[in-house]
């Protein structure tokens, strides 16, 4: 059983790019939610994707979007790179209804 | 909304010795669960120990152990016998469970370090 891959583990941008970052959810699980984790806090929610599409949203402005695609993996975009979207992202796979998730080791980005 | 607290930053015990870190939230809910994760410095969050709200017994993994009292909304952890490994950040988490968006709730963490 694979856990879940979040790539790439370290990413440095410039403000007002655009960045993606990407995960693979474990086997068997078929939804992926999006987590932010600046530095001494705890993760934010960002959203969840089932089926394909969002299912929920966390208080994120639009330019966090994301993707899920068949195989279950998904992808997260941030547009306009702020200072303030540096931090860990954590990405985690579960199946809906299981209450059992299981996290990646996250990307820490950067932001200058 | 739901909140999580943790209210201890920081917590310190030496290895073998018990420690018991604690969390409190705030629902409305009726059905939900209660996780403990820990955040090693390799960042993965590692789920510890999980309760249902409707199970009424406290949830236990080999040295961990959880008392859950749920009219006073508190789910502290207890880690007996600590080892230099339980050394992390452990963090309370809450989900609502109905249909729906699955969002955790995460508290700020508490730092637990364990002294040789």
């Amino acid at each position: 059983e694979t856990g879940v891959t979040q790539s790439p583990t370290h990413l440095i941008k410039t403000r007002g790019q655009q960045v993606t970052l990407r995960c693979s959810s474990q086997s068997g699980h078929n939804t992926v939610s999006w987590y932010q984790q600046a530095l001494g806090q705890g993760p934010q929610f960002i959203f969840q994707y089932y089926r394909e599409e969002e299912n929920g949203r966390g208080n994120f402005p639009p330019r966090f979007s994301g993707l899920q695609f068949p195989n279950y993996s998904s992808e997260l975009n941030v547009n306009a790179l702020e200072l303030d979207d540096s931090a860990l992202y954590l990405c985690a796979s579960s199946s809906v209804g299981h209450y059992g998730y299981t996290f990646g080791s996250g990307t820490r980005l950067t932001v200058v | 909304a739901q909140t999580v607290t943790q209210s201890q930053p920081e917590m310190s015990v030496q290895e073998a010795e018990t420690v018991t870190l604690s969390c409190t939230y705030d629902t409305s809910e009726n059905n939900y669960y209660l996780f403990w994760y820990k955040q090693p410095p390799s960042r993965q969050m590692i789920l510890v120990i999980r309760q249902e709200a409707y199970k009424q017994q406290n949830a236990t993994e080999n040295r961990f152990s959880v008392n859950f009292q749920k009219a006073a909304k508190s789910f502290s952890l207890k880690i007996s016998d600590s080892q230099l490994g339980d050394t992390a950040m452990y963090f309370c988490a809450f989900i609502k469970a109905q249909g729906g968006s699955e969002k955790l709730v995460f508290g700020k963490g508490t730092k637990l370090t364990v002294n040789p």
